[in-house]
């Protein structure tokens, strides 16, 4: 079964500063989607970005990039000029290439606070 | 407003009760999945539904639980005779069945207690 680990519950970072949240998984998969979502409070779940495990390439979306390391299997999230609204939980992700369940399998999470 | 909608969004129900939540999905999204997020775990699946078939259900889903997509429009959860191991965000989330992702959109989730 596939797993999802998030070892840092808690993270803050100040304003404008750039944070790298950690993820590692485990699978047996040769081919594979990744996640970061995002869920502010008391508000539904977004996706901030993915990256498929076939690219080598590391997704980039605006202030947010991630660092793939498919032999280590680690999938970090780095956050660029933090701003205040970026004060959420954030949840890293895996979902299977292939099957037709497509189920998310998430980590516990990272709570990341931004301060003034 | 297209996104997932899911009601109610907070249900209070003493041990015992029976409770049904409802999820609308994106229209024109055919896949369904059903997630149970309990305080400080991230979400974990529970069941998943193509149109109004369902494909796949989680070992947590136990027997009291029973969830159904009519004519694979919007989707209802039920769980019969509540614990207080119940009480959790359940979260609905719909994707369309094209394209590499599959990108799940989440609803706002109904909280439940049970007291």
């Amino acid at each position: 079964a596939q797993t999802v680990t998030q070892s840092q519950p808690e993270m803050s970072v100040q304003e404008a500063e750039t944070v790298t949240l950690s993820c590692t998984y485990d699978t047996s998969e040769s081919d594979y989607y990744l996640f970061w979502y995002k869920q502010p409070p008391s508000r539904q779940m977004i996706l901030v970005i993915r990256q498929e495990a076939y690219k080598q390439q590391n997704a980039t979306e605006n202030r947010f990039s991630v660092n793939f390391q498919k032999a280590a299997k680690s999938f970090s999230l780095k956050i660029s000029d933090s701003q205040l609204g970026d004060a959420a939980m954030y949840f890293c992700a895996y979902r299977m290439l292939t099957g037709t369940a497509s189920k998310l399998t998430f980590g516990t999470g990272t709570r990341l606070q931004v301060t003034l | 407003d297209t996104g997932v909608s899911q009601d109610p969004r907070h249900k209070i129900t003493k041990r015992g009760q029976n409770v049904t939540f409802r999820c609308d999905p994106i229209s024109e999204h055919n896949r369904l999945y059903w997630y149970r997020q309990t305080l400080g775990q991230g979400p974990e699946f529970l069941t998943y539904f193509q149109n109004e078939a369902q494909l796949e259900k989680s070992r947590l889903l136990s027997d009291r639980f029973s969830a159904e997509r009519p004519k694979g429009s919007f989707s209802t959860l039920e769980i019969q005779r509540t614990e207080q191991g119940d009480s959790a965000m359940y979260l609905c989330a719909s994707s369309p069945s094209s394209g590499s992702f599959y990108e799940q959109y989440f609803g706002p989730g109904t909280r439940l207690t049970v007291t």
